[in-house]
Formats: structure tokens, sequence, C-alpha cells
């Protein structure tokens, strides 16, 4: 039982590349989410997807997009990488029970825009 | 909207010390209430959660919190920190929208 994976852990981009961020979970859950973190920020939500076949945006969803493949997989897209998206990345899941549920995180991925 | 106020951004403390790590929310509907841990170059794991009842809850590794609907906090207290509590910590709430975070505290144990 792995829990929630990503994929890559580490990446480095230049300005106006692409690349997905990928996330796996092998819990079963119907949630997953996307946050970045930044110092003193926090963790902010960037988009999440309720259960497979939706997805809403966050507090912060510009110059991302998202899709959720499948039940397991909810994966990241920067179209055109910018430096102001240097972060930490982290995917999350849960099994969503009206706000009580617990979320689970994955390993995070640091990403570095040159 | 929801937000979450952790009022220090860090918090050095001598092992063995008594720690107490604030955190305030904003709601004007039910709130669930929720204290994160991320260790160095990990993601978060969950310490504790407040759903209904009673308004202290323990969770683990010593770690308790009290809810307080009057002062609306949800402050995470351990009566003797030890070095492997050396983490950043995040309070979040969620009700009606998906978990809003706090910016967290940064809690360092000292030898």
């Amino acid at each position: 039982n792995a829990g929630v994976t990503q994929t890559p852990k580490f990446q480095v981009l230049k300005t106006g590349q692409s690349m997905t961020l990928q996330c796996a979970q092998d819990m079963n859950h119907n949630s997953m989410y996307w946050y970045r973190q930044d110092p003193g920020m926090g963790l902010r939500l960037i988009y999440y997807s309720a259960s497979e076949g939706t997805t809403d945006k966050g507090e912060v969803p510009n110059g991302y997009n998202v899709s959720r493949l499948n039940k397991r997989e909810f994966s990241l897209r920067l179209e055109s990488a910018a430096p102001s998206q240097t972060s930490v990345y982290f995917c999350a899941s849960s099994e969503p029970t009206g706000g009580t549920d617990t979320q689970y995180f994955g390993p995070g991925t640091r990403l570095t825009v040159l | 909207a929801q937000s979450v106020t952790q009022l220090d951004s860090q918090v050095p403390v001598f092992e063995e010390a008594p720690v107490e790590l604030r955190c305030n929310y904003s709601s004007s509907v039910s709130v669930y209430l929720f204290w994160y841990v991320q260790y160095p170059n990990q993601g978060l794991q969950l310490l504790l959660k407040y759903l209904s009842g009673s308004t202290l809850v323990k969770g683990i590794n010593g770690f308790e919190a009290e809810f307080n609907k009057s002062q609306t906090s949800f402050h995470l207290r351990k009566p003797s920190v030890h070095i492997s509590d050396t983490a950043e910590y995040f309070c979040a709430a969620s009700g009606n929208t998906p978990l809003v975070f706090g910016k967290g505290t940064r809690l360092s144990v000292i030898a």
C-alpha cells in the first residue's frame, strides 16, 4: 500500500517550457487535490477533484490545468512555466465525508523554473 | 470565506519544555478543525482533528488541542517536547468549502 505517489520528485524547467506532474493513489479515494507550498504562505489549493469526472478551481488556479484520468490518477499541467511557479507541489487524496475527511499527502515535487 | 490564522511563524523551545502553537479561525458556519505536521522534506500527515463532541482532542505523538468556540481558537499543545517534534505544523479548517490551511508554525526543539 503505497498511499499517494508523485512523480517526479524534482524538476528544473526553463521559462516557457511545459510539464505534467503525476499523482496516483491506491486508497480508492474519490477526492484528489493539488496544492502548492511556498515559504511563509502555507499550502494553497490549486485544483481539486471531488470525484472522478469532476474538477474545480481552488485558490490559485491561474497557469495550471488538471486532468482526473481515472479514480486513481490526477495530473497537474503547466502549459508555459513561469518563475512564479517555482514551488513545492503536493498532491493529496481523501474520501469525502462532508468536510470531516482526513487528507493523505504525497511526498511532493520540488519544481524550479529558471 | 473561511480563514485560518497561525499567530506564530516560528516557535523555538527547549527539549522537555511544554509548547503551545496558536491557531484562530473565522467561519460563519459549522467548522471542522485539523492540525497537520510536516517533517523536513516530507508531505503532511494528520496529527488530530476536531469534528464535534468533546472540545479536548488527543492526537498522535502526545499532542492535544482544545476547541474554543467563543474565542474561535484551536490551539495545539504538548506538555513535554522531544527533538523529534521539530517540524512545521499547519492548522486547517473545513466546512462547506475545501480545506483551508494556515501559513504554518515552524517548531524548533533545542537540545
